[in-house]
């Protein structure tokens, strides 16, 4: 099956620091991609959609200055949490949908656990 | 009322006994409905995929969309400890790309 490879899977950082996490589709092309946050005994929280080639959708709520997302290939997106509170600690997960198909189904990366101190 | 509902347990059976897990959704314009299972620590993976009201099975796993009664379940048949995980719905409309999660049931099978 597809694949999707998210790194770094965990991190830890200091307060005020910028952290970068990459998804990659490793056998399939994907234009489309999606970011996600989830909290202790949550749901997935849906951040923003990245469209390769174009800006970022963000989720109402979700700071798109604070949150960085850049799409620059079929085959990789990057989310860069920039200048990290401990309050944005939390699992981040990335899913693609393969260009050519529209069904609805994703595959998801194994998720980044950010530890901000 | 939120899109989705899904009671979060936990839940806790015995090996082999029949696991139901279950979601009640409120916008009709849903038609397509997922299962992922998350271990602990992990992302989540796509266990079941369907489309059409009725029952779609693949081993020990069945899922059930009642659309009329905007209802749908995972019936899981002789659990095992490796089941243990949590267990989350998903549902998107047609034509569009967001998923919109259950917050999803956490599920122990004890040995």
């Amino acid at each position: 099956g597809a694949v999707v490879s998210q790194h770094p899977s965990w991190v830890i950082c200091k307060s005020g620091t910028s952290v970068k996490i990459e998804c990659r589709s490793l056998d399939f092309q994907a234009t489309t991609m999606f970011w996600y946050r989830q909290f202790p005994k949550q749901s997935l929280m849906l951040m923003a959609t990245s469209n390769e080639g174009s800006k970022a959708t963000y989720e109402q709520g979700v700071e798109k200055d604070k949150f960085l997302i850049n799409h620059a290939s079929l085959t990789l997106s990057t989310l860069t949490v920039t200048s990290a509170h401990p309050e944005d600690s939390s699992f981040y997960i990335c899913s693609a949908e393969l260009t050519d198909r529209n069904t609805g189904e994703l595959f998801f990366g194994e998720g980044s656990r950010l530890t901000v101190l | 009322q939120k899109e989705v509902e899904q009671d979060p347990g936990p839940l806790s059976v015995p090996e082999g006994a029949i696991v139901s897990l279950n979601c009640t959704y409120s916008n009709s314009a849903f038609q397509y409905f997922m299962w992922y299972r998350q271990y602990s620590r992990k992302g989540p993976e796509l266990l079941m995929y369907t489309y059409s009201s009725g029952n779609k099975e693949d081993g020990r796993f069945t899922a059930q969309v009642d659309k009329s009664s905007k209802y749908i379940s995972l019936f899981i048949r002789d659990s095992q400890p490796s089941d243990s995980a949590t267990y989350l719905c998903a549902m998107q409309q047609g034509g569009s790309e967001k998923l919109v999660f259950g917050k999803g049931t956490k599920l122990t099978v004890n040995p």
